[in-house]
């Protein structure tokens, strides 16, 4: 069984430019969050998604960052216009349910550094 | 502010030693979990814990969920370098649609 499935691993970008950052979940799980992650931080929380569905976004900034769960394929993440400030790991994560006592699979993230 | 706080940011310990670190809040939760994250890899779940004042081993780490389900503890014995990574502490958010984590500590086990 694949777990999270990310990529790229590493995404070199010039500011002003656009970041796309992909995530395929755990077969069979309906449910994708992504955070971020600072050096030296814990992981903060940016947007959750049920297929094709936005639920909460409250940890995404309003603006330039918008993320999508499409009917077919993956995840995605996207940062438009990305200043230094971006640069971060991107991680995303996929759970069955949203049960309680839910686990959550996480992928290995993306390290994205923006020149 | 941090709902939750872990404590220490940092630790580092020579191999072999015993060592305990902490996550607090004045929040009351229904679960929490722990996650140990090694460097350039996602976190991994190592254990939930439910009900108040319960305790679960997995090999030498041994988690303690506070009687008021406020606070845990994970405490490592023998500690090995492959200890070594962050352990976050995580919870689900007030209307369950969220995991939020704590800062995490580093630890460090020197061989």
């Amino acid at each position: 069984n694949a777990g999270v499935m990310q990529n790229p691993r590493h995404l070199v970008r010039r500011r002003g430019q656009e970041a796309r950052l992909r995530c395929s979940p755990v077969k069979g799980h309906s449910h994708v969050y992504w955070y971020r992650q600072l050096p030296e931080e814990g992981l903060k929380f940016m947007v959750y998604l049920q297929k094709e569905n936005i639920i909460d976004e409250s940890g995404m900034p309003k603006e330039r960052f918008s993320a999508e769960f499409p009917k077919e394929g993956p995840s995605i993440l996207r940062i438009q216009q990305v200043v230094r400030g971006d640069s971060a790991a991107y991680f995303c994560a996929s759970s069955f349910s949203i049960a309680t006592n839910e686990k959550l699979f996480f992928g290995s993230g993306t390290q994205l550094s923006v020149l | 502010t941090q709902l939750l706080e872990q404590s220490p940011q940092f630790l580092s310990i020579q191999e072999g030693e015993n060592l305990t670190v902490y996550c607090n809040s004045s929040s009351v939760f229904s679960s929490l979990q722990w996650y140990r994250q090694e460097p350039g890899e996602g976190p991994v779940l190592l254990v939930t814990v439910v009900t108040g004042g319960e305790v679960k081993k997995l090999k030498r780490l041994t988690f303690q969920f506070g009687d008021a389900r406020k606070d845990s503890s994970l405490h490592i014995t023998a500690a090995q370098p492959g200890d070594t990574g962050l352990y976050l502490c995580a919870v689900w958010g007030n209307r369950d649609d969220k995991i939020i984590f704590g800062k995490g500590t580093r630890l460090h086990i020197l061989p």
